[in-house]
């Protein structure tokens, strides 16, 4: 069965650090990816997606992403991390010619001032 | 947030009592979805509607009902409640732009749902 991992389940940060979120899938076929974040008690919001072309993606608020092919991964990536970043962030795939996108567990940051 | 409406926001039942959830968009969206998200499991697909009348299973859809008469509703429905389906449920849609779909998905508010 398709799935998505995210390792890391909680990271917690000072201000300025650089975040590495890690996501990888398992489906052989096309996908479409996509990084999902969740500000407390909120729903969640796109951060970026990748669909085909550069596999390096930047999204909102200096995130970024790089899809991986061989490694089946799309780790998300911001090289310096602000407190307002704390939010839970959610990696999810759309398997092509499906509506149906599947999301892994989520990684809660927390970013101490 | 592409005109959805979620309601109720807030509900607590009673186990084996039945609920409805509502989705309501305004913006004529054709692909419409039922999450549910728990600590742990991240997002899980309930059922999914990709037109009027024209719905589908996801993974955790034991338990649940849906459906869509018209294109701006989508409703979920828990026959009978049990203490498992405590959760925060979200809908969504996949707009679209220029008459194609972005691939996105755009989350309603949520409704937290307490069975007890």
């Amino acid at each position: 069965a398709q799935s998505v991992s995210q390792h890391n389940h909680h990271v917690i940060l000072s201000e300025a650090a650089s975040l590495e979120l890690g996501c990888n899938y398992s489906y052989g076929g096309t996908v479409n990816l996509f990084w999902y974040v969740q500000y407390p008690g909120q729903h969640l919001q796109l951060l970026l997606k990748y669909f085909s072309g550069d596999p390096l993606v930047k999204g909102i608020k200096g995130f970024e992403a790089e899809f991986i092919k061989s490694k089946f991964s799309f780790n998300l990536r911001k090289p310096s991390v602000q407190w307002s970043d704390t939010a839970e962030y959610f990696c999810a795939v759309l398997l092509s010619g499906t509506y149906k996108y599947i999301f892994g567990t989520g990684t809660r940051l927390k970013v101490l001032a | 947030d592409a005109g959805i409406t979620q309601s109720p926001r807030h509900k607590v039942t009673e186990t084996g009592t039945p609920v409805t959830l509502r989705c309501h968009q305004t913006e004529n969206h054709r692909y419409m979805y039922w999450y549910r998200q728990d600590p742990g499991h991240g997002l899980r697909l309930i059922h999914y509607s990709y037109g009027v009348k024209d719905t589908d299973k996801g993974e955790v859809s034991d338990g649940y009902s849906v459906s869509r008469s018209k294109t701006e509703d989508f409703l979920l429905t828990l026959e009978s409640a049990t203490s498992s389906q405590t959760s925060v449920y979200f809908c969504a849609i996949t707009p679209r732009r220029g008459g194609e779909s972005t691939g996105e998905l755009f989350f309603g508010e949520g409704s937290r749902l307490t069975v007890l």
